[in-house]
């Protein structure tokens, strides 16, 4: 079945410094969803992208639907504390319209 | 309330105790599902609910018993169930529109169970 590749698993950057996490699938996607999740908490969404190509800002988060339709990225620029957590990418599979398929997560750890 | 709301937010159970999980959402979507997250697991689909109609049950066991009575509730019936359940149970709902895609599934902030 339809899989998504999140790289990398796990981040230490320090404060301020930009983060660049990325998704990739041997299949194409029509939408790609990013999700934030922080501790004890749901995911929730922070950018959807419908269009090759697209390059939508959420703040201080841009993502990316590559060109080729397999895969995406997420930027955050200038990174504050409140920024850690998993971010999780997401897109429905070709063949149904009431499910989505989640990437295993970047995990966002802060130093001091 | 707004969103999805998930109740109760942390439940202690019982290998023989019998238990529901309660999800709302106050959107207005027609499509509920049940994710199960264990941890450093990846989300796990357990059920999706279209139009109150069950569209997948992922190889769930029989201990996990959802219902969804109508578009803005689901719930999660539980009984005998064991130590390796325990995980954060998350809600989540979307719009579909036939033939159309579900895309942006909004979350529950999920049900914390712990089994005994």
């Amino acid at each position: 079945g339809q899989q998504l590749n999140q790289s990398p698993q796990s981040m230490f950057i320090q404060e301020g410094e930009d983060v660049s996490m990325n998704c990739t699938s041997s299949s194409i996607f029509n939408t790609w969803l990013w999700y934030k999740q922080d501790p004890g908490e749901g995911p929730v969404l922070l950018i959807a992208l419908y269009k090759a190509g697209e390059l939508t800002s959420n703040g201080r988060l841009t993502a990316q639907f590559g060109i080729t339709r397999k895969d995406s990225f997420l930027n955050i620029s200038a990174s504050i504390p409140s920024d850690v957590g998993i971010y999780f990418c997401a897109g429905p599979p070709l063949n149904r319209d009431d499910k989505i398929i989640f990437g295993k997560g970047t995990r966002l750890h802060i130093l001091p | 309330e707004t969103g999805v709301t998930q109740t109760p937010r942390h439940l202690v159970m019982g290998m023989t105790n019998k238990k529901s999980l309660k999800c709302e959402q106050h959107l207005g979507h027609n499509a509920m599902y049940w994710y199960k997250q264990s941890a450093k697991k990846p989300l796990e689909l357990m059920f999706v609910y279209n139009f109150k109609e069950q569209t997948e049950n992922n190889s769930v066991p029989s201990r996990f018993s959802p219902e969804c009575p109508n578009s803005s509730h689901l719930f999660l019936h539980l009984h005998t169930l064991q130590p390796e359940d325990s995980a954060l149970y998350l809600c989540a709902s979307s719009q579909v529109s036939p033939g159309g895609a579900s895309n942006e599934q909004f979350f529950g902030p999920g049900t914390r169970l712990t089994v005994l």
